[in-house]
C-alpha cells in the first residue's frame, strides 16, 4: 500500500516563526498536494506539484510556499506563522487517475 | 464550489446496508465520480471511483445512474468503524487538477 507520511502529528509554534511541514510518499507518485482543513470550511487546496521542482498554486496559497526537490518529498513552508494558520494540514499524493492517498495530518497550533 | 450535492447526515443500523446518495447533475462526459471518507481526526481515505459502469471493491459498491447525474455508494454491512464523513467528488480523468471536497455526508452507524 502507498504510504504518505507527515513528519508531525501535532505542532505548536509561535507567531512569526518559520514553520516547515514535511510530507514523504513511498510509491513514486508524480503528483503531491497540500490541503488545510478547518471546521465549516472543509478541505481547501494550498499548493500542488506534478513533478520535481514544479509547483502550482491552489485556492489559498497566501502565506505559504512549497518545495519539491525530490520526487518523494513535498514540503509546506509557513514563512511567518500567524494565528489564522492554526489548522489541520493534510498532504496527499496521486498517480494518474487513481485515487489520492492522504497522510494522517498535522494539527498545527500557532500561539 | 463543489459540483456535487449530498445529504448533510444519515444514520444506519449496524449490520445493515448504508446507501449514501450523491447528485452530480452537471457532470461532464470525461469526469469520474470518486468517493472518499474521513474518520474523525484522520486524513481522507479513498474508497472507490467510477466513470459509467457500476464498480465494486472490498470496501464498497458504487452505482451510477445511466444518465450519470447521480450515484449511490453502498456499504453492504455497515459497522461502527464506518462512522465517518463521506465525500462524493467529480473530477476529470487525466487532469492535473485537484479534488474539490464539498461538505460530505456524516454517516453515523448505530448499534
Amino acid at each position: 500500500d502507498v504510504k504518505v507520511t507527515q513528519s508531525s502529528r501535532y505542532l505548536v509554534k509561535r507567531t512569526g516563526e518559520k514553520v516547515f511541514l514535511e510530507c514523504v510518499q513511498d510509491m513514486d507518485h508524480e503528483n503531491m498536494f497540500w490541503y488545510r482543513q478547518d471546521p465549516g470550511l472543509g478541505l481547501r487546496l494550498i499548493y500542488f506539484s506534478y513533478d520535481v521542482k514544479m509547483k502550482e498554486k491552489g485556492d489559498i496559497p497566501e502565506g505559504y510556499s512549497v518545495s519539491r526537490e525530490k520526487k518523494e518529498r513535498f514540503s509546506l513552508i509557513l514563512e511567518s506563522a500567524s494565528t489564522n494558520q492554526t489548522s489541520m494540514y493534510l498532504c496527499a499524493s496521486r498517480q494518474g487517475d487513481y485515487g489520492y492517498t492522504f497522510g494522517s495530518g498535522t494539527r498545527l497550533t500557532v500561539v | 464550489d463543489a459540483k456535487t450535492t449530498q445529504p448533510t447526515s444519515m444514520d444506519c443500523a449496524e449490520g445493515r446496508a448504508a446507501n449514501l446518495p450523491c447528485n452530480h447533475s452537471t457532470i461532464s462526459g470525461n469526469e469520474y465520480v470518486y468517493w472518499y471518507r474521513q474518520i474523525h481526526s484522520q486524513g481522507p481515505q479513498y474508497i472507490i471511483h467510477g466513470l459509467k459502469n457500476n464498480e465494486t471493491n472490498e470496501m464498497a459498491s458504487l452505482i451510477i445512474t445511466e444518465d450519470r447525474k447521480s450515484s449511490t455508494l453502498i456499504l453492504p454491512h455497515a459497522t461502527l468503524r464506518d462512522t465517518a464523513v463521506y465525500y462524493c467528488i467529480v473530477r476529470a480523468g487525466g487532469s492535473q487538477g485537484n479534488l474539490i471536497f464539498g461538505k460530505g455526508t456524516k454517516l453515523s452507524v448505530k448499534p
